[in-house]
């Protein structure tokens, strides 16, 4: 199984300019989630789904959008990206909400300049 | 305030020494707790649960305090290959939360 695959591993923007970082598992789970990781702050949610054609907000939602239209995807929308959104996401994903094993994916390194 | 909270660190070790870390979590409600691990530019990945008894995989032990509200965790013997960071993971709800990690580095 190739688990969860995020797509692009890194990516430079300049500031205004809109991007999608892709997420797609294999694993059939239900629950699949974007993270940013800033230095010392740790891993804050962005937005989650519990299954196809249902999703909803975390902890830093502005600037991002998300849609799952299938169990496999879940691709992340910046809109108009901005220097603070500059770090680095993770997408993962799980069996369900209430399933206590996230699978990661390996991460895409995002700059905006 | 973060609701789970590390000491950063770094720790630096020695081989075959012991080390804990500690991790405090606000949210009483939090309903599982979880230590990763993640090595330097990769994603995380579970290293093991925490539970209210306490329990052990190999030379790691984690212990669990609701009414402190923390969770430890107990390397012993440690080795080179534990260097990485160590993430306290509370679950509430739907969703994860994460510290932002303690950094250990252990050296020859």
């Amino acid at each position: 199984n190739a688990g969860v695959t995020q797509t692009p591993k890194f990516q430079v923007l300049k500031t205004g300019q809109s991007m999608t970082l892709q997420c797609a598992q294999d694993m059939n789970h239900e629950y699949m989630s974007w993270y940013r990781q800033d230095p010392g702050m740790g891993l804050r949610l962005i937005h989650y789904s519990v299954g196809a054609g249902i999703t909803d907000q975390g902890e830093v939602p502005n600037g991002y959008n998300v849609s799952r239209s299938t169990t496999e995807d879940f691709p992340l929308r910046l809109l108009s990206a901005a220097p603070s959104q500059t770090s680095v996401y993770f997408c993962a994903s799980s069996y369900s909400s209430g399933g206590y094993v996230y699978t990661f994916g390996s991460g895409t390194r995002l700059t905006v300049v | 305030r973060k609701e789970v909270e590390q000491d950063p660190g770094p720790f630096n070790v020695p081989e075959g020494a012991t080390v804990a870390f500690n991790c405090t979590y606000s949210n009483s409600a939090s309903q599982s707790f979880f230590w990763y691990r993640q090595d330097c530019r990769k994603e995380p990945k579970l290293l093991m649960s925490v539970y209210s008894s306490g329990n052990e995989d190999g030379r790691f032990t984690a212990q669990l305090n609701r009414a402190s509200q923390y969770i430890s965790l107990l390397i012993r013997d440690s080795k080179l290959s534990d260097s990485a960071t160590y993430l306290c993971v509370g679950r509430g709800g739907n969703d994860m939360r994460f510290g932002a990690g303690t950094r250990l580095t252990v050296k020859p």
